[in-house]
């Protein structure tokens, strides 16, 4: 059963950058999407971007331009940065799996989800 | 706009059963996940694929497509569905994922 544990800063300022990271522990990097999920205070989810074991990644537009994914297979490491934040950026993030299935998608394990806090 | 459309909220009766919807244009080509969330805790998937039940969920939850529509019915609900229940499919106009604006499960 693989398990994701995530951790990074939580309190930032304004036009700072976000950095987080997720270490996966009980699976293969292999085979798999790894992303990036947000989702604002009382809101809903919001897909940041997916990187593949290869280090392909695939962003949200809206975020392009200032998201940053890279994994360590070495290390089962899995990082997320997005600079230059705002207030907007507030709330919990999550690192989980994207899994396929023959034709199906699917995230199947998240991580614990890690709040942070935009405030000057 | 948003790629898929879910109603923000819906209740049902102890024991009843409830139909949550997902509207969006790539739903015509690709089926939904479905992710149940209550409060506190990340996302758990409930079903994916066509109708496909991972591990440990329970048979009273069931998918449907049709057109541009995918549901999610819980049979039976029970107190513990009282959840947020999100949709997830491809972006209608990107290769990216994306997620409905989820729906509010009470039961009563």
């Amino acid at each position: 059963q693989v398990q994701l544990q995530q951790w990074g800063a939580g309190l930032l300022k304004p036009s700072e950058t976000l950095s987080l990271t997720c270490a996966v522990a009980g699976g293969s990097f292999s085979g798999f999407y790894w992303t990036w999920i947000r989702q604002p205070p009382g809101k809903g989810l919001v897909l940041i971007g997916e990187i593949n074991h290869s280090g392909r990644t695939n962003y949200n537009p809206t975020f392009m331009s200032r998201v940053t994914m890279s994994i360590d297979t070495s290390k089962n490491l899995l990082s997320l940065e997005l600079s230059s934040v705002t207030a907007a950026d507030a709330g919990v993030y999550y690192c989980a799996r994207g899994l396929v299935v023959v034709a199906d998608f699917y995230f199947d394990s998240w991580g614990q989800g890690t709040l942070v806090t935009v405030s000057s | 706009s948003s790629d898929l459309t879910q109603d923000p909220a819906v209740s049902v009766a102890l024991g009843q059963t409830v139909r949550i919807t997902c509207q969006g244009d790539s739903l015509r080509s690709y089926y939904a996940s479905w992710y149940q969330q209550k409060p506190g805790q990340a996302p758990v998937v409930v079903m994916y694929g066509r109708n496909k039940r991972p591990s440990g969920i329970p048979d009273r939850f069931s998918t449907f497509r049709s057109g541009y529509t995918a549901s999610l019915t819980i049979t039976g609900a029970q107190a513990e569905d009282e959840a947020d229940y999100y949709c997830s499919s491809r972006a209608s106009s990107g290769n990216h994922w994306v997620f409905g604006g989820g729906t509010k499960v009470t039961v009563l």
